[in-house]
């Protein structure tokens, strides 16, 4: 156990749709990262907020968002779902900006 | 552009013998390396990290090299298992200023009894 939790685990929606994923960081960092994993693509970074800022950008869609919060746990909205959406999603936490990252479970997203 | 290449073939090996497993990078400067483990539908497990100034570094049955000049990290477990088989994933910083991970697209090892 990592001590990242993401919620949902599994998510199944349809073309067009907005959904969010959540994210709990390990107690204590600071800093987390989102993923996207699909299958021909391998694991696509797409954004990294640290202490509620927002401190490197990925090629994240503009469909996509994120935030962190105060209690830095961190949500990824995603918009108008395209059947390319479809994925596993990875939220990481680390203490600081560089280092090990803890990674989740992942979020599976199914786009029908 | 920047680039991080692992083999895309599968690495197939007997148990017992020692698995080697390349990644090399181009156009990047990077500060460490990182080597991750990633079982099918879950989340990669980070293993060792290594920093510029060093050239190997141990964690029990692991070993992984970095050299800057062939910009290339090799990653060994010796005595592999068949529990050892799995998906390994090198990773970079993507711009040397912290942040930004880049991950490689794996290497799938395969440990056959």
């Amino acid at each position: 156990d990592s001590g990242v939790t993401q919620t949902p685990k599994h998510l199944i929606t349809a073309t067009g749709q907005r959904v969010t994923l959540r994210c709990s960081p390990r107690s204590g960092d600071l800093s987390v990262y989102w993923y996207q994993q699909s299958l021909d693509q391998g694991l696509q970074f797409l954004i990294q907020y640290y202490n509620g800022e927002e401190r490197a950008k990925g090629n994240i869609l503009e469909r996509f968002s994120a935030q962190q919060f105060p209690d830095l746990h961190s949500e990824l909205n995603l918009s108008s779902l395209e059947l390319g959406d479809s994925a596993l999603y990875f939220c990481a936490s680390s203490v600081e900006y560089t280092g090990e990252l803890f990674f989740g479970e992942g979020s599976r997203l199914t786009v029908l | 552009s920047q680039k991080i290449e692992q083999n895309s073939e599968a690495l197939n090996i007997q148990e017992g013998k020692t698995a080697t497993l390349t990644c090399n990078y181009t156009n990047y400067s990077p500060a460490y390396l990182q080597w991750y483990r990633q079982d099918p539908g879950r989340g990669p497990v980070f293993l060792l990290l290594i920093r510029e100034n060093e050239k190997e570094k141990r964690k029990e049955r692991l070993k992984v090299t970095f050299d800057t000049t062939l910009k290339q990290s090799l990653f060994h477990i010796t005595a592999s298992q068949p529990a050892d088989s799995a998906t390994y994933l090198c990773a970079l910083e993507g711009d040397n200023q912290g942040g930004k991970l880049i991950f490689g697209q794996g290497t799938e090892l395969s440990v056959k009894p």
